[in-house]
């Protein structure tokens, strides 16, 4: 299994102001994926991001308010811009195993706005 | 359009009993994935097991065991002789497997919060 790390773990923002998530794996990965847990909800996928390639947003999450960087096979960053209390989530990245589709995710970076 | 229902939302067992956590899935995929996380009261996402849609054979795991039905669309994961330890949100998620360089988007159940009392 890949391990995962995320920065910041948690952090306490205000309103307006924008938070940028790292995510480092330890091995080369294919493709990289950014989730949002909210409070006492399940996990919902944010975009993918392939490296070398614009990053892929799901329905309800756009460009302007979640950019994402994948500048090489091990890394990948989230920002999340202009924050509301609305964001307040846990944010988690999670890597894919080449071939093998299993998936394991990093720590979490727990956000809070207010 | 893929979908994954845990219907229950909270169960409480007292140790050392068993307790099993339903999972039921929708997919009009031919090919696919089943998957269990186990979140702990840290928040961390914990991996316990991937099932693909070929392999109906049931597994085991120490205490922990899962039953995978495709005539019902069913995963359900059976903890034998729970321990306080195992208290934790169980998630049931769903992969498509069509892209083939690796693994896919995950479609998450709602979850099932499980509180094992000493």
């Amino acid at each position: 299994s890949a391990v995962i790390s995320q920065k910041p773990s948690r952090d306490i923002c205000q309103r307006g102001t924008s938070l940028t998530i790292q995510c480092q794996v330890d091995s080369q990965v294919t493709m990289m994926f950014w989730y949002r847990q909210q409070p006492g909800q399940s996990l919902t996928l944010i975009a993918t991001a392939n490296q070398g390639s614009e990053a892929t947003y799901e329905s309800g999450f756009v460009i302007d308010k979640f950019p994402i960087s994948r500048p090489n096979l091990t890394f990948s960053t989230l920002t999340v811009s202009n924050m509301s209390p609305e964001d307040s989530s846990i944010y988690l990245c999670s890597v894919g195993s080449g071939g093998t589709y299993e998936q394991y995710f990093g720590p979490g970076t727990r956000l809070t706005v207010t | 359009a893929q979908k994954v229902t845990q219907a229950q939302t909270e169960i409480s067992v007292v140790e050392k009993e068993d307790v099993t956590l339903d999972c039921v899935y929708e997919t009009r995929d031919t090919t696919y994935y089943l998957f269990w996380y186990k979140q702990p009261p840290s928040g961390e996402l914990v991996f316990l097991i991937r099932r693909n849609s070929f392999d109906e054979q049931n597994e085991i795991s120490g205490r922990y065991s899962w039953n995978f039905q495709k005539s019902t669309s069913s995963f359900n994961f059976t903890i034998t002789a729970s321990q306080v330890v195992d208290s934790a949100v169980y998630f049931c998620a769903l992969s498509d497997a069509t892209d083939q360089t690796g693994a896919n988007n995950l479609f998450f159940g709602t979850g099932t919060r499980l509180t094992v009392i000493p």
